[in-house]
């Protein structure tokens, strides 16, 4: 599996940023992925996921009403907007695919990141 | 959602051991993971499901998770193994990761 990001960018405050992140060698069935970034300093934060199987996203409270995440299942390719950015939203945005497995009545429900794209640095500047 | 808390900072001499713990309410009730993260590089899971290792990962790398706490152990650890680690959970349909650990091999 691999997955790829799109590029670097620069933003000033109040505006919104799009990262791509393309799947390959995933079948559809299996394209569930995440975003986490990581600020300068500091350690790693999820922002969001979405199984576009079951196509609802789920949102970091800290992020709910900022953030959208969507995925396009014809082409695996994942897209988080971050809108009305700050300077303290810049840092390295990761991609990351999700293995996920359900509670059963002798285990707890699993949820972690088996692969991670090479990130992309986003930059909020004035 | 709940919080996991991470030593900031573990050191550690070549060939010893080092151990990186992971503390939260109800731990033991929910599959913990754990991440490497060197400078400049990708995180790669190193432990899932408490205890298992992915492929590729070296023996060395283990997994505990009992009584709220959970544990990386690293055996004989060595100079590349210095990287942040970071403990992550699953809890009430969140993703909640530990603040990550510093692992330095002095």
């Amino acid at each position: 599996v691999q997955l790829v990001q799109s590029g670097a960018d620069v933003k000033t405050p109040g505006s919104s940023v799009k990262v791509s992140c393309r799947v390959s060698g995933s079948t559809p069935s299996s394209f569930h992925f995440s975003w986490v970034r990581q600020a300068p300093g500091q350690g790693l934060e999820w922002v969001g996921g979405i199984n576009p199987m079951l196509g609802t996203p789920r949102y970091a409270e800290k992020f709910q009403g900022r953030v959208t995440i969507v995925a396009d299942k014809s082409t695996t390719t994942g897209y988080m907007e971050l809108s009305s950015l700050r300077s303290s939203d810049t840092a390295v945005y990761y991609c990351a695919r999700v293995a996920h497995r359900p509670a059963t009545p002798r285990a707890p429900e699993e949820y972690y990141f088996d692969s991670w794209g090479p990130g992309t640095l986003v930059t909020v500047s004035s | 959602s709940n919080e996991v808390t991470q030593p900031p900072s573990v050191s550690v001499s070549p060939g010893q051991t080092a151990s990186i713990s992971c503390s939260g309410d109800e731990l033991s009730d929910k599959y913990v993971c754990w991440y490497q993260h060197k400078s400049g590089q990708s995180p790669v899971l190193v432990i899932y499901q408490d205890n298992k290792r992915p492929s590729g990962i070296p023996e060395r790398f283990s997994g505990s998770n009992s009584g709220n706490t959970a544990t990386l152990t690293i055996s004989e650890t060595q100079a590349m193994d210095e990287a942040d680690y970071y403990c992550q959970a699953w809890d009430n349909r969140f993703v909640v990761f530990g603040g990550g650990t510093k692992l330095t091999v002095l």
